[in-house]
């Protein structure tokens, strides 16, 4: 079975800090997202990775930048992070093409700026 | 922006019952799967259809699409209080170099035993 593992399940930070979210998949897959999940919004796109040092923006990339030095890991970078960001994090991995490949989901980070 | 929008928000059954749930989407898609959250943790994923398919099984569930009507539904047969989560639709759109989901909102489903 595939394991996509986040690094932490609830984290409490501080406005204006830098937060690291870390997530690791076991599967050798090419593909890896990061989405944001809030109440009556479903999930929306931060970021996504084709591949080891690619990246491309989602649907709501500002305030946020990834890191894929390794296959296995895509990190979610806060660069200052604000209470607007305050939200439960899923991290998703995929095989690459052909495209009819399901995404595989860690169980989130839920994420609290004061 | 999203695409995939569920109907209903939430449905509460009966143990045994069946549960239909929809799901609608507004460009041509390539495939569009169905994924299924537990409270507190992340989505996983139930079923896929192709957009040349009209209809799909798998165990208990049954997907349809009609893309005329760019609309899906998911049905649960002989629900069980397992069945307990939200369920999303997903929708993928062709981008530079591969594809993407979009998700909708969810319905959240509750089965009363």
């Amino acid at each position: 079975d595939v394991k996509v593992t986040q690094s932490s399940r609830y984290l409490v930070k501080r406005t204006g800090e830098k937060v690291f979210l870390e997530c690791v998949q076991d599967m050798d897959h090419e593909n890896m997202f990061w989405y944001r999940q809030d109440p009556g919004l479903g999930l929306r796109l931060i970021y996504f990775s084709y591949d080891v040092k690619m990246k491309e923006k989602g649907d709501i990339p500002e305030g946020y930048s990834v890191s894929r030095e390794k296959k296995e890991r895509f990190s979610l970078i806060l660069e200052s992070a604000s209470t607007n960001q305050t939200s439960m994090y899923l991290c998703a991995s995929r095989r690459g093409p052909p495209s009819n490949q399901p995404q595989h989901f860690g169980d989130g980070t839920r994420l609290s700026i004061l | 922006s999203q695409q995939g929008e569920e109907d209903p928000q939430a449905l509460s059954i009966q143990e045994g019952e069946n549960a239909t749930m929809n799901c609608s989407y507004k460009t041509s898609i390539n495939n569009l799967q169905w994924y299924r959250q537990n409270s507190g943790r992340g989505l996983v994923h139930l079923i896929l259809i192709r957009s040349n398919e009209r209809e799909k099984h798998s165990g208990r569930l049954r997907v349809t699409l009609d893309t005329s009507k760019k609309s899906s539904s998911l049905l649960i047969t002989a629900s069980r209080a397992a069945d307990t989560a939200s369920y999303f639709c997903a929708t993928d759109s062709r981008l530079r170099g591969g594809n993407k989901l979009v998700f909708g909102a969810g319905t959240i489903l509750r089965v009363k035993s």
